[in-house]
This record gives structure tokens, sequence and C-alpha cells, in this order.
């Protein structure tokens, strides 16, 4: 069955970069985009960007452009989101989530990994 | 790009039924037929409810309908049930080759 398994919790000081991954598992890695979305406290959710598992080509919100880094490695079927310049503001749960293309809906998505930053 | 606009609450008796819209530009929602659903339960993952405007996933109950005119899209959950008590976000596909999400609905059942 489609997995996709995240990350533990992250606790990080404001100015430092956090790391997260998403291993994939039950389909074909490189079949499936992977986006990631996170959603603050008590708020709604937030699309962050997309990576082409095949060829590890990325696209990203605006809002995110410069730092936030999405990367793959298609050996451990693992996608990860690096998030750099942390503010208290960026404290949220990170979700990764398949789809076929960029275009259409993610239909897996992982549990989530909260990071928190706090000075 | 900014996310799309959805009422804050909906809600509803059980057995009725209720719609959530989500309005968006000619640049997303209206562009394409890109427009999905999700549910989400309090610490839960999203659960897509409705793909590319009005289709339903395998999992997803036959009570969840979906549709699209012109820059709006809309839910409607009929035979409202205890269990569909959650927050309901759209999100569209963009001319930007990226998604925007909406702002989210709560549906309480009465």
């Amino acid at each position: 069955q489609v997995q996709l398994v995240q990350s533990g919790a992250e606790v990080k000081k404001p100015g430092a970069s956090v790391k997260i991954s998403c291993k994939a598992s039950g389909y074909t890695f490189t079949n499936y985009y992977m986006h990631w979305v996170r959603q603050a406290p008590g708020q709604g959710l937030e699309w962050m960007g997309i990576i082409s598992p095949s060829g590890g080509s990325t696209s990203y919100a605006q809002k995110f452009q410069g730092r936030v880094t999405v990367t793959r490695d298609t050996s451990t079927s693992t996608v990860y989101m690096e998030l750099s310049s942390l503010r208290s503001e960026d404290t949220a749960v990170y979700y990764c989530a398949r789809a076929r293309t960029p275009a259409v809906a993610a239909d897996y998505w992982g549990l989530g990994t909260l990071v928190t930053v706090s000075s | 790009q900014s996310a799309l606009t959805q009422p804050a609450s909906v809600s509803g008796s059980p057995g009725q039924s209720i719609t959530i819209s989500c309005t968006g530009t000619s640049s997303d929602v209206g562009g394409y037929n890109y427009v999905s659903w999700y549910q989400q339960h309090p610490g839960k993952a999203p659960k897509l409810m409705i793909y590319e405007v009005s289709n339903r996933p395998s999992g997803a109950s036959n009570r969840f309908s979906g549709s699209k005119s012109g820059n709006t899209a809309s839910l409607t959950i009929s035979g409202l049930q205890a269990e569909d008590e959650a927050e309901y976000y759209c999100n569209s596909y963009t001319t930007s080759s990226t998604r925007v999400f909406g702002t989210g609905t709560k549906v309480t059942v009465l």
C-alpha cells in the first residue's frame, strides 16, 4: 500500500534551517510528483512547492522563493524539503503529498512533521 | 498568489444538504478543471474528496459532489452526517504552474 513516512518533529531557533524527509513506498517513486504543504497552528493549508522525482525539476510558491529547497534521492525513494532563515511564523506542520502530475490533485499524504521555531 | 475564498463556516442538520463555495480567478479556478476538495479532521492529514472539479476518488462517500461555474467551484454534501463535521479546503492549479488552497470552511453538524 502507498505510504509516505515523514521524519520526526523538529525544534529550531530563529535563523536556523530545517530539513524534513518524506520516504515513499508502495508505488513507483519516479511516476509521481511530490508536493509540500504546511499548516500553521489553527490556520489553513498553504502550498509550498513541488518536485518531479524523475527529473528533479522544482516549482515553488513565490512566498517561499529563495528560502525553500526541495530535493529527492531516487535510490531511497525519499524527498527532502529544506527551509532556511526560520522565523516564528514558520512554526507549522509540514506535509508531503504525492500527485500524478503537477496539475492533478494529491491523493496520498504523509502524516505531517511538526516544526517549532522558538528561541 | 492569493488564497481562494471560502466561507469561514457552514452548518446544517443531519440529513440536510450543504454547499461550500470556492471563489478564485481566471488564473486558477476559472482557467482549469483542476479543482479538488479536501476534508481535514482535527489533528489529521487532509483527505481527498473530489478531484478535477467533480470526480470522486475511491474511498470518498458518494454523498460528496463537486461542480464549477466560471471562477467559482462548489462542494455539496448531501445527507449530512455527524462524521462530516470537519474543515474543508478547495485547491486549484494555477497559470503559474503552482497550486493554491482555499481559506478553509468549517462544517458543523447541528
